[in-house]
């Protein structure tokens, strides 16, 4: 079945740690993006990528990098300059070109639990 | 500014009720696109349904239906006899393909827990 596999499930960051989420898709899909979840709040974008080798920054890039080698993986790292990188990491993917990006339903993985040690 | 509103944290109901969740946007373009997600507790989101802002036309998809107002800018969300498996938070949100460097972002609410009691 098609879908987008996120990993680890849960994973924990040391002090001035790098940590690394991956997020795969078979979908087929030209856009993916990273999405962080805070308790009792909505989803916020850290980064997007329309195409390979091309990504864009969100709304709260800071502390956080990406890459996009290849079509059907996005990870991305949490740096040590993220000072309070817990939360709930969810990777999504969508189909289109340009404009119609915006247009189209995204598709969520089951998402990534980053805490602190 | 925030551009998506849910203004219910939280909602409980007895099963076989009807529960509506509120969602009121703001936005300048006269071209863009509304969503409802569900996201259970396992945490993956679950695409429900797209509006987009030409097509006023309310929707109906079982127990779900969605009734959009552009004169209120609202889109909201009914679940007629609730079931227990509708317990989730539900997310309503906003795209703007024409608003420059956030054309291809998705804005969203905070989101609406529901729980349905048994």
């Amino acid at each position: 079945d098609g879908g987008i596999t996120q990993s680890p499930k849960y994973l924990f960051r040391k002090e001035g740690q790098n940590v690394t989420l991956s997020c795969e898709q078979n979908l087929n899909h030209d856009a993916m993006y990273w999405y962080r979840q805070d308790p009792g709040q909505g989803l916020r974008l850290i980064y997007y990528s329309q195409i390979v080798n091309d990504f864009q920054k969100g709304d709260i890039a800071e502390g956080y990098s990406v890459s996009r080698e290849k079509k059907e993986s996005f990870p991305l790292t949490v740096t040590s300059a993220q000072k309070n990188p817990t939360a709930f990491y969810l990777c999504a993917s969508t189909s289109g070109t340009d404009y119609s990006f915006s247009n189209q339903p995204q598709h969520f993985g089951d998402g990534t639990r980053l805490s602190i040690l | 500014a925030q551009k998506v509103t849910q203004a219910q944290t939280e909602i409980s109901v007895v099963e076989k009720e009807d529960v509506t969740l509120d969602c009121v946007y703001e936005t300048r373009d006269t071209t863009y696109y509304l969503f409802w997600y569900k996201q259970p507790p396992s945490g993956e989101l679950v695409f429900l349904i797209r509006r987009n802002s030409f097509d006023e036309q309310n929707e109906i998809s079982g127990r779900y239906s969605w009734n959009f107002q552009k004169s209120t800018s609202s889109f909201n969300f009914t679940i007629t006899a609730s079931q227990v498996v509708d317990s989730a938070v539900y997310f309503c949100a906003l795209s703007e393909p024409y608003s420059g460097a956030g054309s291809y972002q998705l804005t969203f609410g905070k989101g609406t827990k529901l729980s349905v009691i048994p």
